[in-house]
């Protein structure tokens, strides 16, 4: 089966700019994630979505960062605006059910000059 | 909120010897333990995983082990190739209750030919 899907790979903008990355889950995935992974560290969720509805979003910094998942399939992750410490790699992943095996996307690598 | 600490941070064996990377979480509440291996630039690809009604599970050269009165669980990999060089990260999750993973801060792991 074909794995997540993210865009685009790499992005560099200045700080106060907006950015957005996008995702599509592998096919049927009914959950998918947003995660931070700054160098040197774990990956961290950012938000959760149940098909098109938030199940999590307790570690989004909503005053600069926004997502939403129309339609229940792909889903678009923004920042705006960009500070210096959002520089990290952005990991989707999708998993068929809750309580089901996450499956990861090769990420988009955000660096902010 | 749950807390997971890996542990080590770095690793380095003789090919054909076996490496042991162990982590400790805090919520007596998760259930499900994955283990991911991320090589330099890629996506974390899931490797093994285990859930808490049973106490060890092995998958030919990998093995994970959990012990959830003192909540820590290993992983085990025999026979180590230098394919197996990699960052590997622990995480911990809730089924059906909190599935977001909390991760480990990784180890990185050389096998040395």
């Amino acid at each position: 089966e074909a794995g997540v899907a993210q865009s685009p790979r790499y992005k560099i903008i200045e700080k106060r700019q907006s950015v957005a990355f996008w995702c599509n889950p592998i096919s049927g995935h009914a959950t998918l994630y947003w995660y931070q992974q700054i160098l040197g560290q774990g990956p961290k969720l950012l938000i959760q979505f149940q098909n098109n509805g938030v199940v999590d979003d307790s570690q989004l910094p909503k005053d600069r960062f926004s997502a939403e998942r129309l339609k229940g399939v792909d889903s678009t992750l923004k920042i705006q605006p960009a500070k210096l410490e959002d520089s990290a790699v952005y990991l989707c992943a999708s998993s068929s059910d809750r309580a089901q095996p996450q499956h990861f996307g090769d990420g988009t690598r955000l660096s902010i000059l | 909120g749950e807390n997971v600490e890996q542990h080590p941070s770095t690793l380095s064996v003789q090919e054909g010897d076996s490496a042991v990377i162990k982590c400790t979480y805090s919520d007596s509440a998760s259930n499900y333990f994955p283990w991911y291996k991320q090589e330099l630039g890629k996506r974390p690809q899931l490797i093994i995983d285990i859930r808490s009604n049973v106490g060890e599970k092995k998958d030919q050269r990998i093995a994970v082990t959990l012990n959830k009165t003192a909540k820590h669980f290993s992983l085990h990999i025999t026979e180590t190739q230098p394919e197996d060089s990699a960052v590997y990260f622990c995480a911990a999750s809730i089924d059906f209750g909190n599935e977001k993973l909390t991760f480990g801060t990784g180890t990185r792991l050389t096998i040395i030919p």
